[in-house]
């Protein structure tokens, strides 16, 4: 089975930071990655498939990079709606999430 | 508008079973895999089964296996995951979610299962 591990777990920044999570894969999934946001009692929302593609309505400020093992999210410039849990997913073999991080307000 | 509604959760005894459901609208249904993921209380996300558009192929987590079932009734829009043997680690939101180059693009507001004595 894949494994995904984020770092950080948690993440306190301040509205107009820019913010960047990792996402390593315990092995090699190519480019097969995706990043989703979570906010509180919702369901999670697509932002960023195919490790770099953004998905249709997600704000630009959304970056997603890297292929193989390691990966990363990064806001360009934290909004007030940013603030909340992001996980990467693989689906190179079947789906793994990662822990998720929590990006909160510093 | 694309839209997938779960229902059918509660609350179970551990070793018992539940089936919830998941009613999709919007989109053609048959067209397209599904997923069921779960959300543990506090807890992050884990997929836990898959089922292709004409229902032949189905995967599942391990942590699942031999215990759950998922199926779809695809004249109905409508998707199932049948529970057996729960446990209390079983406690979770359950979310479906549709399928789309591989990626969870839509996703319902998920139903709650609740495994207690």
């Amino acid at each position: 089975d894949i494994q995904m591990t984020q770092s950080p777990s948690t993440l306190s920044a301040s509205v107009g930071d820019r913010v960047t999570i990792t996402c390593r894969a315990s092995q090699s999934i190519n480019s097969w990655l995706a990043w989703y946001q979570q906010k509180p009692g919702k369901a999670p929302k697509l932002l960023i498939y195919k490790a770099s593609s953004l998905e249709s309505g997600v704000p630009s400020r959304f970056r997603g990079s890297g292929s193989g093992t390691e990966f990363t999210l990064t806001i360009s410039s934290l909004e007030p709606d940013d603030f909340a849990i992001y996980y990467c997913q693989q689906y190179d073999s079947l789906w793994t999430f990662g822990q998720g991080t929590k990006v909160e307000i510093k | 508008e694309v839209q997938l509604v779960e229902s059918g959760g509660g609350l179970v005894q551990p070793g018992g079973s539940l089936r919830i459901s998941c009613a999709a609208s919007g989109f053609t249904f048959m067209s397209y895999e599904m997923n069921w993921v779960r959300q543990a209380p506090g807890k992050g996300l884990e997929w836990i089964s898959y089922i292709s558009g004409g229902g032949e192929t189905t995967y599942y987590a391990d942590s699942v296996k031999g215990r759950f079932t998922v199926s779809r009734d695809n004249a109905k829009n409508s998707l199932f995951l049948e529970m057996k043997s729960l446990r209390a680690d079983d406690t979770a939101l359950y979310f479906c979610a549709k399928v789309e180059d591989n990626c969870l693009d839509v996703w319902g507001k998920g139903t709650t299962v609740t495994v207690s004595s």
